[in-house]
């Protein structure tokens, strides 16, 4: 089945500075790519994705590219803000049936430092 | 758009009742719902995935007997821990997908259900 790595566990930014969490999976029929940023007892709240037809992608803040050939992927947060601490979680997706069935990283909590 | 709610958001049981969680999805026909289980500081494990009127898909290790789901219809999936017990403890997250307009790959979170078996 399909693995998708994380990196880093953690991270702590001075607020301004930007923040790049990094995945890689193993699945090469994933063809799309969410990230999700989780607040502490709450659910996860989709914030950019990506499919695999595009390397890269920008809302804002936010960015994500996929270099499909290396499966890896990439979330780039620029001037970051204290809002922006939480944990993120990238996931690989690929169709199973009649759905799009998710995997996981592992997570990265990040920290912005006012 | 594409907001999903969960039913309770915390419930505490004692070990052998059953509780059931609900999943609704407020604004749009989620053609397929997940239910993820997640411990602490850990991620999402996808337990099992349903469509409208159709039996669950579980995921290889997850009792089906034990985690019934049932999809009703197009906005509610529900989710019974049968004779539940301390190790069941955990925080069960929905999710569904199937919004209008997108291209159906997005799934769409509900805010979570935090059982706790004593």
């Amino acid at each position: 089945g399909e693995n998708v790595e994380q990196h880093p566990s953690t991270l702590s930014v001075q607020e301004g500075d930007s923040a790049v969490i990094k995945c890689t999976y193993s699945d090469s029929a994933s063809n799309y790519f969410p990230w999700y940023k989780q607040e502490l007892g709450k659910g996860p709240q989709l914030i950019i994705d990506i499919r695999s037809n595009v390397g890269e992608k920008k809302d804002q803040r936010i960015a994500v590219t996929l270099n499909k050939t290396a499966k890896h992927f990439s979330l780039h947060i620029t001037e970051t803000q204290p809002e922006d601490s939480a944990v993120y979680f990238c996931a690989a997706s690929k169709k199973a049936g009649g759905y799009q069935k998710v995997t996981f990283g592992t997570g990265t909590k990040l920290q912005v430092i006012p | 758009g594409a907001v999903v709610s969960q039913h309770p958001s915390r419930v505490i049981c004692k070990s052998g009742t059953s509780v059931k969680i609900e999943c609704r999805s407020l604004d749009f026909q989620a053609t397929t719902m997940f239910w993820y289980r997640q411990f602490p500081k850990k991620s999402l494990m996808l337990m099992a995935t349903s469509n409208e009127g159709s039996k669950a898909t579980y995921e290889q290790g997850v009792e089906k007997d034990k985690f019934l789901i049932n999809h009703a219809s197009l906005t509610l999936s529900t989710l019974t821990v049968t004779s539940a017990h301390p190790e069941d403890s955990s925080f069960y997250i929905c999710s569904a997908s199937g919004v209008p307009g997108a291209h159906g790959y997005e799934q769409y979170f509900g805010p979570g259900t935090r059982l706790t078996v004593t």
